[in-house]
């Protein structure tokens, strides 16, 4: 069955210094990858999305993510982190293709604190 | 830009009480879903619907119907509810369901069940 593993519950890291999120994910097919963004009372944005080609995708807000087929992994990053980045992070994989719909599956999110 | 809003930001009710969730959008999608969000449980999949009067099961969809009459609105129902259903509810929806397309979510409810 397919699944989203976030390892990392809470990450602190200091303003301006770099931000790594790991996602792994557990998938027959070539995977179709989202990260969304989850400020404090609010709902989720979408960050970037990894269907196929370049594997380092660019999103929004300054982020990336690689999508590395050897290691089941698309984690997210961003060189230099702001006070406003600090919020949840989620990683989800379309479970189902096929049919009426697009079904994401979840990982348990990441979330982050920015330190001054 | 789409819009997804929720009915409540905030909602109390008692054990037993009939409630309902309302979700509009207004981007004419056809797909839209009912999550519910819990610490250290991410977002997991109540119920979702593909078109008007279509819904199909998510993963936990015990304890809970939706409906969909409107394009534009579907919602959610908890027929008698209980403490265990105390939680974050987020409705999204999607242009289509070919696996590329974004969701876009809503704010989200807070439920507490008393």
């Amino acid at each position: 069955a397919q699944s989203v593993t976030q390892p990392d519950i809470h990450i602190t890291v200091s303003e301006g210094a770099s931000l790594e999120l790991r996602c792994n994910y557990s998938y027959g097919a070539t995977p179709y990858l989202f990260w969304y963004v989850q400020s404090p009372g609010q709902g989720l944005q979408l960050l970037l999305k990894y269907f196929s080609g370049d594997t380092l995708v660019q999103g929004i807000k300054g982020f990336e993510a690689e999508f590395k087929r050897s290691q089941s992994s698309f984690n997210l990053r961003k060189p230099s982190v702001h006070w406003s980045d600090a919020a949840e992070y989620f990683c989800a994989v379309v479970g189902r293709r096929g049919g009426a719909t697009n079904k994401l599956i979840f990982g348990t999110g990441t979330l982050l604190a920015v330190q001054p | 830009d789409v819009k997804v809003t929720q009915s409540s930001r905030y909602l109390v009710k008692r054990t037993g009480e009939k409630v309902f969730l309302e979700c509009v959008q207004d981007m004419d999608h056809e797909n839209m879903f009912w999550y519910r969000q819990d610490p250290g449980l991410g977002l997991r999949l109540i119920y979702f619907s593909y078109d008007v009067k279509m819904k199909e099961k998510g993963d936990i969809p015990e304890g809970y119907s939706v409906s969909r009459e409107k394009k534009e609105r579907f919602s959610l129902i908890l027929e008698s509810a209980s403490t265990n259903q105390t939680s974050m509810y987020l409705c999204a929806s999607s242009i289509s369901g070919r696996p590329d397309r974004e969701q876009f979510f809503g704010p989200g409810t807070r439920l507490t069940v008393l």
